[in-house]
């Protein structure tokens, strides 16, 4: 089983709608969860950073942490095309060196 | 937000080459860099953590004489891939986190390497 597990997609939503992406994982361990935009051919941008459980909310994007289901989700208000991208979930245990475990990333169309 | 630089981002080479790649933190000093690798349609695999002034720690499968570290100073790490071959062309990501702690982790741009 592998430590996070995100569907790759991929996924297709007409503009204006609303995105719900989603990670599950199975290390109790992880306390700081992130999600990532990646365009083709680029590196990952970091969107959104949470620690422990909770919402965090910035513009059009909400990120949600459930650490009693082991469950993080992404969501996408009022999608734009611009918004097509693959989009990875990441998390880690903390300290200063600790890696980054990433899911395999769900690949975003937003159709105009 | 914090910039991480890659070079070069798009590299072509023979096979049984080496190749070095730099990643830079332009604006803040980084104790710790990683290294990933993607192959495409795949996530980013970590394939090693550099740290400053000391031996860099491989995850399990990677090659460390193959992939050669060095961070050399608290802005720069660079990737050394030796004796390149065409199982070797994939995308070559640092990342670099400001300070210590448990901050946002920054990347690159990427790194292309194609192995002829």
């Amino acid at each position: 089983q592998k430590e996070v597990e995100q569907d790759p997609g991929p996924l297709s939503v007409p503009e204006g709608a609303i995105v719900s992406l989603n990670c599950t994982y199975s290390n109790s361990a992880f306390q700081y969860f992130m999600w990532y935009r990646q365009y083709s051919r680029k590196g990952p941008e970091l969107l959104m950073y949470t620690y422990s459980s909770g919402n965090k909310e910035d513009g059009r994007f909400t990120a949600q942490v459930d650490k009693s289901s082991k469950y993080i989700s992404l969501f996408i208000r009022d999608s734009q095309p611009s918004d097509s991208a693959t989009y990875l979930c990441a998390m880690s245990r903390g300290g200063a060196t600790n890696k980054l475990i990433f899911g395999t990333g769900t690949l975003l169309a937003v159709q105009p | 937000g914090a910039v991480v630089s890659q070079h070069p981002s798009w590299v072509i080479c023979k096979s049984g080459t080496s190749v070095k790649i730099e990643c830079r933190s332009l604006d803040f000093q980084a104790t710790t860099m990683f290294w990933y690798r993607q192959f495409p349609k795949q996530s980013l695999m970590l394939m090693a953590t550099s740290n400053e002034g000391s031996k860099a720690t491989y995850e399990q499968g990677v090659e460390k004489d193959k992939f050669l570290i060095n961070h050399a100073s608290l802005t720069l790490s660079t990737l050394t891939v030796t004796s390149a071959h065409p199982e070797d062309s994939s995308f070559y990501i640092c990342s670099a986190r400001p300070g210590t702690g448990n901050g946002e982790l920054f990347f690159g741009e990427g790194s292309r390497l194609t192995v002829l």
